[in-house]
């Protein structure tokens, strides 16, 4: 069974840091690229980063890029979030991405509430 | 405000179908087979229901179904049953290694 687990999430000031991670198992995670999706209070999905399946490759969405970084090891999906904004605040997803020939998210994590607020 | 244009509620009585639309543009849903339904109930974990426009995963009931005219995508579920309320997100790729999602629709089974 696919299973994601992410952690790290926390109450944090504008201008700080955190560092979300991301458990994954039942599944060959080195195959697979994978991506963190945001979803702010009562708002809808954003995607924010993806990663290859070797880590060789990022790509980051405009709202981010410069501040958060993706990285991963032979088991857990990161993220690094700097310069943390007011409008960061949201449940941080990470997600498996089917990204070879299609592109998908096809399994999902429970989530880590990021809340930036002085 | 969101990339994909969704109508923020859709409704039906058990048994019937309703369509939620999910309108992009020609660089996204018009140009690539990349589209994706997501139902989210409250407090829960986005689930894939749709992909590659039409494709169901594997356990998704036959009930959804996933269309696409132009620049417009749509998810179909027909036989509403009680549990299908939640929120629908629709997604595209949208090139350059960029994904859009619609705001979500909300949708009540009455």
């Amino acid at each position: 069974e696919v299973q994601l687990l992410e952690s790290g999430g926390g109450l944090v000031q504008p201008g700080g840091s955190l560092r979300l991670s991301c458990a994954a198992s039942g599944f060959s995670f080195s195959t697979y690229a994978m991506s963190w999706v945001r979803q702010a209070p009562g708002k809808g999905l954003e995607w924010v980063s993806l990663i290859s399946s070797s880590g060789g490759a990022t790509f980051y969405a405009d709202s981010v890029r410069g501040r958060f970084t993706i990285s991963r090891d032979n088991s857990k999906l990161f993220l690094r979030v700097n310069s943390l904004r007011v409008e960061d605040t949201a449940v941080y997803f990470c997600a498996r991405v089917v990204w070879s020939g299609s592109y998908r998210f096809d399994y999902w994590g429970q989530g880590t509430l990021i809340t930036v607020s002085s | 405000q969101s990339d994909l244009t969704q109508p923020p509620s859709a409704s039906g009585s058990p048994g019937q179908s309703v369509t939620i639309s999910c309108t992009g543009t020609s660089s996204d849903i018009g140009y690539y087979n990349y589209v994706s339904w997501y139902q989210q109930h409250p407090g829960k974990a986005p689930k894939l229901m749709i992909y590659e426009v039409t494709k169901r995963p594997s356990g998704v009931p036959d009930r959804f179904s996933g269309s696409r005219s132009d620049n417009t995508a749509s998810l179909t579920v027909s036989g509403l049953q009680a549990e299908d309320e939640a929120d629908y997100y629709c997604s595209s790729y949208a090139g350059s290694n960029n994904v859009v999602f619609g705001g979500g629709t909300k949708l009540t089974v009455l």
